[in-house]
């Protein structure tokens, strides 16, 4: 199993761009989350996902969006850009058995200009 | 709200000391903690969680309702321990949202 992939791994953007970053998981899991890490801040949930065609917001969505068509695929969209982008991206996800913990992905680096 | 707090950004001990991450969190209901390090160049790995009430990797970590605690401890460090640790909380039966600390960056020095 391959576990949980994102691409791209970097990415530059100028402010007003969109992109959409990938996330992909071989684990049948239900459960798909897309996380931002700052520097001393953590990580905060942007979306999660608790099925195919089922997501909600976390703590961070505001100027991105998401989409569950599939169980495998979680793709993280940013609509417009903007330098309080930038920001290390990682996509993860669990079973059914939160306790479990999560399995995450390897991250995107996004900068915006 | 769900809050969890790392309160020390860094800590750097000697190998063979013991070590103690500190992890305290608020949260009304009862909890599921868990703690994940992240190794350099490496992505982001469960390390605890604490329903399982295991050792990996010679940690362990201990629940305190009272205290509302759930440090990570290891009684001998290794160099190969450096890494970023992140205790997080998730509540029972609820939100799937995963609260996270701010980390700490442990240092094993030789």
């Amino acid at each position: 199993n391959a576990g949980v992939t994102q691409t791209p791994k970097f990415q530059v953007l100028k402010t007003g761009q969109s992109m959409t970053l990938q996330c992909a998981q071989d684990m049948n899991h239900e459960y798909m989350s897309w996380y931002r890490q700052d520097p001393g801040m953590g990580l905060r949930l942007i979306h999660y996902s608790v099925g195919a065609g089922i997501t909600d917001q976390g703590e961070v969505p505001n100027g991105y969006n998401v989409s569950r068509s599939t169980t495998e695929d979680f793709p993280l969209r940013l609509l417009s850009a903007a330098p309080s982008q930038t920001s290390v991206y990682f996509c993860a996800s669990r079973t059914g058995d939160r306790a479990r913990g999560q399995y995450f992905g390897p991250g995107t680096r996004l900068t915006v200009t | 709200a769900q809050r969890v707090t790392q309160p020390e950004k860094l800590l750097s001990v000697f190998k063979g000391a013991p070590v103690e991450l500190k992890c305290n969190y608020s949260y009304s209901g009862s909890p599921e903690l868990f703690w994940y390090v992240q190794y350099s160049r490496q992505r982001l790995q469960l390390l605890l969680r604490h329903i399982s009430r295991e050792s990996i990797k010679g940690f362990t970590a201990d629940l305190n309702k009272g205290e509302t605690s759930f440090h990570l401890k290891k009684p001998f460090a290794q160099e190969e321990d450096s890494a970023m640790y992140y205790c997080a909380l998730s509540g029972r039966g609820g939100s799937e949202k995963l609260v996270f600390g701010k980390g700490t960056k442990l240092t094993v020095n030789p």
